[in-house]
């Protein structure tokens, strides 16, 4: 079976600094894609970021980059420059497109609080 | 301009009662999902659909059920309702099958 998990109920990090959230999932499969998604307390859920496994090089999207270590099945964050709109859940998820199950597989979350 | 989109965003009904939450998309995409989101931030996949067609059927009552009229639409009908039915429901969408979802901004449901 494949799961996520998110080790991190809660985090805070000052304004400006650098923060690392982190995931860890298991699964057998060879051919999979990873994603983080934010729910700001608007609810909304925001997609971050996508890493395909497939791929070595470590996704980046501005402020918001991963270190995707595939052997050890790690799937983590980094928050450069925090601002105060980051803060919200964050949710690291996992999905296997050839699998046959068609299903992300979420964490529990983290929960991210930026402070002035 | 809106990609996904749920009504209503907020829902407020007595136990027992029959609601229904529309979802639309205008992203092209093939395949629509439902989830539910309890207290605690966990969110379940609950049904999803593929040109119409039901893919997904999670663990859920039968008091839940899709309808997709076309393939930008798939709406939730809930009969029954109960206290444990609160919660956020969020419609998603992803061009094809196991492919990046996008996201509506959610229906808190309260049954009181």
């Amino acid at each position: 079976a494949q799961t996520v998990t998110q080790s991190q109920p809660e985090m805070s990090v000052q304004e400006a600094e650098t923060v690392t959230l982190s995931c860890t999932y298991d699964t057998s499969e060879s051919n999979y894609y990873l994603f983080w998604y934010k729910q700001p307390p608007s609810r909304q859920m925001i997609l971050v970021i996508r890493q395909e496994a497939y791929k070595q090089q470590n996704a980046t999207e501005n402020r918001f980059s991963v270190n995707f270590q595939k052997a050890a099945k790690s799937f983590s964050l980094k928050i450069s420059d925090s601002q105060l709109g980051d803060t919200a859940m964050y949710f690291c998820a996992f999905i296997a497109p050839h699998s046959g199950t068609y299903k992300y597989i979420f964490g529990t979350g983290t929960r991210l609080k930026v402070l002035a | 301009d809106t990609a996904v989109s749920q009504t209503p965003k907020y829902l407020v009904t007595q136990m027992g009662n029959d609601k229904s939450i529309k979802c639309e998309q205008n992203l092209g995409h093939d395949t629509m999902y439902w989830y539910k989101q309890d207290s605690k931030k966990f969110l379940k996949i609950m049904f999803s659909y593929n040109n119409k067609e039901l893919i997904i059927n999670e663990t859920v009552p039968n008091r839940f059920s899709p309808k997709s009229p076309d393939k930008a639409h798939l709406n939730l009908h809930i009969n029954s309702l109960e206290l444990g039915d609160s919660a956020v429901y969020f419609c998603a969408s992803s061009p094809l099958l196991g492919e990046t979802q996008y996201f509506g901004p959610g229906t808190r449901l309260l049954v009181l």
